[in-house]
């Protein structure tokens, strides 16, 4: 069993619709949780960082925890063409190996005009 | 603007060569850096754990001597493929960890490495 489960997807849906993005781990000690988008050929790019359960909305985009379901998501609303890329979720035990990330295996999305 | 920068963006090298990549924190030390490396459609997998001053920490699996990792300062970790055969053929990412804004943790663009 991987330490980090996502659904790769594809996932394909229309302009303005709500998107849904989830990650499953097993590993208790994650403390920080992430979410990256990344484009074709490029590095990935952090949205939202949550640390412990909870909410955070920023803007578009709402990043959940649940550390007691140890499951992730991350929402999109309004979403627009320009958000089809690989979405990734990714996980930090923190401490000493805080940085050293652990991903999930990435989301494809697309979103149709 | 990108806080971590990577280069090259692009190499493509003969099959038994050496090619290095650079990493460089822009605005900040970084004591830590992070290389991983990602196969098309596949997630990033860590490569090894890059420590300013000291020897770097590799994953199960990845061969020490084929990728040698040095950080001679705080702002500049560099990665180099050796004797590169076709099968290095990959995206190599590098991250840094930045504490003091949110504990967050930045990625450089990437680097494509092909190997003919």
């Amino acid at each position: 069993q991987k330490e980090v489960e996502q659904d790769p997807g594809p996932l394909s849906v229309p302009e303005g619709a709500i998107v849904s993005l989830n990650c499953t781990y097993s590993n208790s000690a994650f403390q920080y949780f992430m979410w990256y988008r990344q484009y074709s050929r490029k590095g990935p790019e952090l949205l939202m960082y949550t640390y412990s359960s909870g909410n955070k909305e920023d803007g578009r985009f709402t990043a959940q925890v649940d550390k007691s379901s140890k499951y992730i998501s991350l929402f999109i609303r309004d979403s627009q063409p320009s958000d089809s890329a690989t979405y990734l979720c990714a996980m930090d035990a923190g401490g000493t190996s805080y940085g050293k990330l652990t991903f999930g295996q990435g989301t494809i999305l697309t979103v149709h005009p | 603007g990108a806080v971590v920068s990577q280069h090259p963006s692009r190499v493509i090298c003969k099959s038994g060569t050496s090619v290095k990549i650079e990493c460089r924190s822009l605005d900040f030390q970084a004591t830590t850096m992070f290389w991983y490396r990602q196969f098309p459609k596949q997630s990033l997998m860590l490569m090894a754990t890059s420590n300013e001053g000291s020897k770097a920490t590799y994953e199960q699996g990845v061969e020490k001597d084929k990728f040698l990792i040095n950080h001679a300062s705080l702002t500049l970790s560099t990665l180099t493929v050796t004797s590169a055969h076709p099968e290095d053929s990959s995206f190599y990412i590098c991250s840094a960890p930045v504490h003091g804004r949110g504990n967050t943790i930045y990625f450089g663009e990437g680097s494509w490495l092909t190997v003919v």
